[in-house]
């Protein structure tokens, strides 16, 4: 059965420091999600790719955080400077299409110190 | 705007005793409703989704959710828990423009004793 994968699992850095994610979606989704979830709360959506094009980034802080999809398939989320934070699990989901049903990664939990 | 509201963050229940997961969700349009469940340290699992159609939903693992419009509530049960069931659950909305961007309620963390 096909899955999302992500890398690392866990990372551990000092604030300051730059980060990255890496995200695998199934074969042939066209649209790719990457949710922020701190502990004790539901996901909230950072960014939503559509084949290589952003949909929506209002959720993204922009200022440290930035994503790209450049091939439309595997997709990397960087935090420069790291903030203490940022702390969270990161998850990245995709689906065949707006839409429809996403399907989640394992997730990276990110622990700045 | 849409939200998503789950009443109880931490539900316990005897096994083989019925489980109940509340969930209300606001939205202006007709919502697509989801319920997740994750086990610690992993990502999130479908369990079942109302789109359009009968509002009695039946998912995976036995557990199904009713769509009350009248209510706005989503509401998701199991006749019987198991110790395996124990997790947290997660309801969510869809976009009201169908982008498919999913806004989740604050969880519930079922507990499961024997």
């Amino acid at each position: 059965e096909a899955e999302v994968a992500q890398s690392p699992r866990y990372k551990i850095t000092e604030k300051s420091q730059a980060v990255a994610f890496w995200c695998d979606p199934i074969s042939g989704h066209a649209t790719l999600y990457w949710y922020r979830q701190i502990l004790g709360q539901g996901p909230e959506l950072l960014v939503q790719f559509q084949d290589e094009s952003v949909v929506d980034d209002s959720q993204l802080p922009k200022d440290r955080f930035s994503a790209e999809r450049l091939k439309g398939v595997d997709s990397t989320l960087k935090i420069q400077p790291a903030e203490l934070g940022d702390s969270a699990m990161y998850l990245c989901a995709s689906s065949l299409d707006r839409g429809e049903t996403q399907y989640f990664g394992p997730g990276t939990r990110l622990l700045v110190l | 705007a849409q939200s998503v509201t789950q009443l109880g963050s931490h539900v316990s229940v005897s096994e083989g005793a019925l489980v109940l997961l509340r969930c209300n969700y606001s939205s202006s349009v007709p919502p697509y409703l989801f319920w997740y469940v994750q086990y610690p340290n992993q990502g999130l699992q479908l369990l079942l989704k109302y789109t359009t159609g009968a509002t009695l939903v039946k998912g995976i693992n036995g557990f199904e959710a009713e769509f009350k419009k009248s209510e706005t509530s989503f509401h998701l049960t199991k006749p019987s828990a198991h110790m395996s069931d124990a997790a947290e659950y997660f309801c969510a909305v869809s976009g009201s423009s169908n982008t498919g961007k999913l806004i989740f309620g604050q969880g519930t963390t079922l507990q499961v004793k024997p």
